[in-house]
């Protein structure tokens, strides 16, 4: 069956500092891969996706990247981190158009930065 | 693009059915799905429903889809405690967009 991981599981970080969360997935092979972020008390606000190995789309501006270095591996990085980058940040994974693209959520990453 | 509006909050007490509506703009939609949300963690597939579908039963659970209103609604029959949680709709057309979630809480 497929899983899906991601670390860590909390982060608290200083403005300024740099960021890497991990998002891996087993049991499958080429899943489209999702970040989310939701602030808190909100809905989820969908940040990048990806298709395949290098391949990132992103949906709004911001101070974050992602990359995806591996089928499996996807990672949302910053340099530099802002206040507003505060939030639980959630991985995704589906299996594309043709399966009905039901996507299925990591445990998430609470990320809190001062 | 898809908007989906959902009410924040619902209260229900114990044992009660809890309904949970949902309304989206998108008709184009293919699948439309429930997920749950408990504190800390994240988001657990419930259920779905393909478009072409009025109704869909699974234990508990029962999701109604009036198209021609463009409303989703989940109704969880006998309430209980482990059911508190947020729970989100989401639409598709190329991506999935969801809703800003109905935080259930159970009276006992």
């Amino acid at each position: 069956s497929q899983t899906i991981h991601q670390w860590p599981a909390t982060l608290v970080q200083p403005v300024g500092s740099p960021l890497s969360l991990e998002c891996t997935v087993e049991g499958t092979s080429n899943p489209n891969l999702y970040w989310y972020r939701q602030a808190a008390g909100r809905g989820l606000q969908l940040l990048f996706y990806s298709v395949g190995i290098g391949q990132i789309s992103s949906e709004v501006p911001q101070n974050l990247s992602a990359s995806r270095p591996q089928d499996r591996q996807f990672i949302l990085s910053s340099k530099k981190l802002l206040l507003s980058d505060s939030g639980f940040y959630l991985c995704a994974w589906s299996g594309g158009w043709k399966s009905g693209d039901t996507q299925y959520f990591g445990p998430g990453t609470r990320l809190t930065v001062l | 693009g898809e908007d989906v509006e959902q009410s924040l909050f619902l209260s229900v007490r114990e044992g009660d059915s809890s309904v949970i509506n949902c309304t989206y703009t998108d008709s184009s939609s293919t699948y439309l799905y429930w997920y749950k949300q408990e504190p800390g963690a994240g988001l657990q597939l419930l259920t779905y429903i393909f478009s072409n579908m009025d109704m869909k039963q699974d234990q508990r659970l029962t999701v109604l889809l009036n198209k021609k209103d463009k409303h989703l609604s989940l109704r969880i029959a006998d309430t209980q405690t482990g059911d508190s949680a947020i729970y989100f709709c989401a639409g598709t057309n190329e991506k999935l967009t969801f809703g800003t979630g109905t935080r259930l809480t159970i009276i006992p």
